[in-house]
């Protein structure tokens, strides 16, 4: 199984300011055929399905804030929010599906400092 | 627009069985591989099973589930299906089903199963 492993658990970051959480896959998550990062990230607010931000890595989803962006390539990703929103309070996950089983992260809270 | 909306869970006693449905509107159903995710109280997510397109004669489940736990779905009906048996404690949480496109766009709302004596 591929093992994703996001840091830091939580953080608290000041309205307006960066917020970036880092996500680490065991093995390589890129496809060399289409050189795709199969890598996605998604936000959940309390009582909420998750929502979908990014996916292949980097590709905004239609409707997300371009605060949010994606980076990375192989194993080792970066999700960012330029310029924290009250409304972006709320639990990170990145997600794996290269292969069986899907994985997912442990999380990351993010909180306004 | 893609609709999902569980149903069929509830509180269960170690040992028994639940089935929880996932109606699905706004897509053709039939064409999409379908997934079923939970999240333990909380905790993170974990993907639990998957069943192919069309037919659904393709499946898979985590080792966690495997065993016990049976995906199906009702092409005719729009509907997915996640026969849970021998539930175990760690078996509560709210189980969402999304529509897999490899990537999850759509999600349920989620149903929660509680595995309790």
């Amino acid at each position: 199984d591929i093992v994703m492993t996001q840091s830091p658990d939580s953080l608290a970051v000041s309205l307006g300011e960066r917020a970036t959480i880092n996500c680490k896959s065991s093995q390589s998550v890129l496809y060399s055929s289409n050189n795709k990062n199969y890598l996605t990230w998604y936000q959940q607010k309390p009582g909420q399905p998750p929502k979908l931000l990014i996916y292949w890595a980097s590709t905004r989803e239609s409707g997300v804030p371009d605060r949010f962006s994606g980076s990375g390539s192989g194993t080792d990703f970066t999700l960012t929010i330029s310029s924290l929103q009250a409304e972006d309070v709320a639990v990170y996950y990145c997600q794996q599906h290269y292969s069986l089983p899907l994985t997912f992260g442990g999380g990351t809270k993010v909180e306004i400092k | 627009q893609v609709h999902l909306v569980e149903s069929g869970g509830g509180l269960v006693k170690p040992g028994g069985s639940l089935r929880l449905s996932c109606e699905a509107t706004g897509f053709t159903f039939s064409n999409y591989y379908m997934t079923w995710i939970r999240q333990a109280p909380g905790k993170g997510l974990e993907w639990v099973s998957h069943i192919s397109s069309t037919s659904g004669s393709y499946t898979n489940y985590a080792d966690s589930v495997k065993g016990r736990f049976t995906i199906s779905r009702d092409n005719a009906k729009n509907s997915l299906f996640l026969q849970m048996n021998s539930l175990r404690a760690e078996d509560t949480a709210v189980y969402y089903c999304a529509r897999d496109d490899k990537i999850f766009h759509h999600w349920g709302q989620g149903t929660l199963v509680t595995v309790s004596s």
